[in-house]
């Protein structure tokens, strides 16, 4: 079993519509994270999380919110898409240091 | 966090050993120097870290100068399999960037037959 899933795997949806994008882990890592990504660029930050009650933005952090629901999951909310949040989302997992865990990532839609 | 500057792209042939170089001329005292490569459709995956001198583990090798101003990732004897990006950072191992981690665009290294 991997350990850091996401779900959906691919997600089509409509401008204006709320979409969340999940993520669990199975590493017992206290640290989260979202990023994003898209065609021919690097992955950019979108919010982190060190443990339950920490939550901290990104680079693009505007038009997404998260939830760190327990130290295993943690989710990403687009409260009303849009074109351009059209992206590659993924997920990672790390502990103190550079070395973080990534997820098979999200490929979302948004027309 | 210190930013960093690698070639777009690279093309090699198989069997060839293949040298990335990254720049990293505001690294920090406390910076560690670390490495991912990432597949098409797929999540990074981390390859390598380094503070100074020479790491090698069974995938590649890093080697650091002593300004640390740069560091070359070494991959010996590539194969069509190491086609990806591959991806430098910067950043403070014991967390006092808060483990964020900037990825630049990488490097699209191309291995042909």
């Amino acid at each position: 079993d991997a350990d850091v899933t996401q779900t959906p795997r691919n997600r089509i949806t409509k401008t204006g519509k709320r979409i969340m994008l999940e993520c669990s882990q199975t590493k017992g890592h206290d640290r989260m994270y979202w990023y994003r990504q898209d065609p021919g660029l690097g992955l950019r930050l979108i919010y982190y999380s060190f443990d339950v009650k920490d939550i901290n933005k990104g680079e693009i952090s505007d038009g997404y919110s998260v939830s760190r629901q327990a130290q295993a999951k943690f989710s990403l909310s687009l409260e009303s898409a849009i074109p351009n949040q059209t992206a590659l989302y993924f997920c990672a997992t790390g502990r103190l240091g550079n070395e973080q865990f990534f997820g098979p990532g999200t490929r979302l839609t948004v027309l | 966090l210190a930013k960093t500057t690698q070639p777009i792209s690279m093309d090699s042939y198989e069997g060839q050993e293949v040298n990335i170089t990254c720049s990293h001329n505001n690294i920090a005292t406390n910076d560690y120097i670390t490495w991912y490569q990432q597949f098409p459709s797929q999540g990074p995956r981390f390859i390598i870290q380094g503070y100074k001198t020479k790491v090698t583990n069974e995938v590649a090798s890093l080697f650091i100068p002593a300004d640390r101003k740069s560091s070359t990732l070494s991959l010996p004897r590539v194969s069509l399999s190491d086609t990806a990006v591959y991806y430098c950072l910067v950043g403070d191992n014991r967390g006092s960037t808060l483990g964020r981690l900037y990825f630049g665009r990488g490097t699209q290294l191309t291995v042909w037959p």
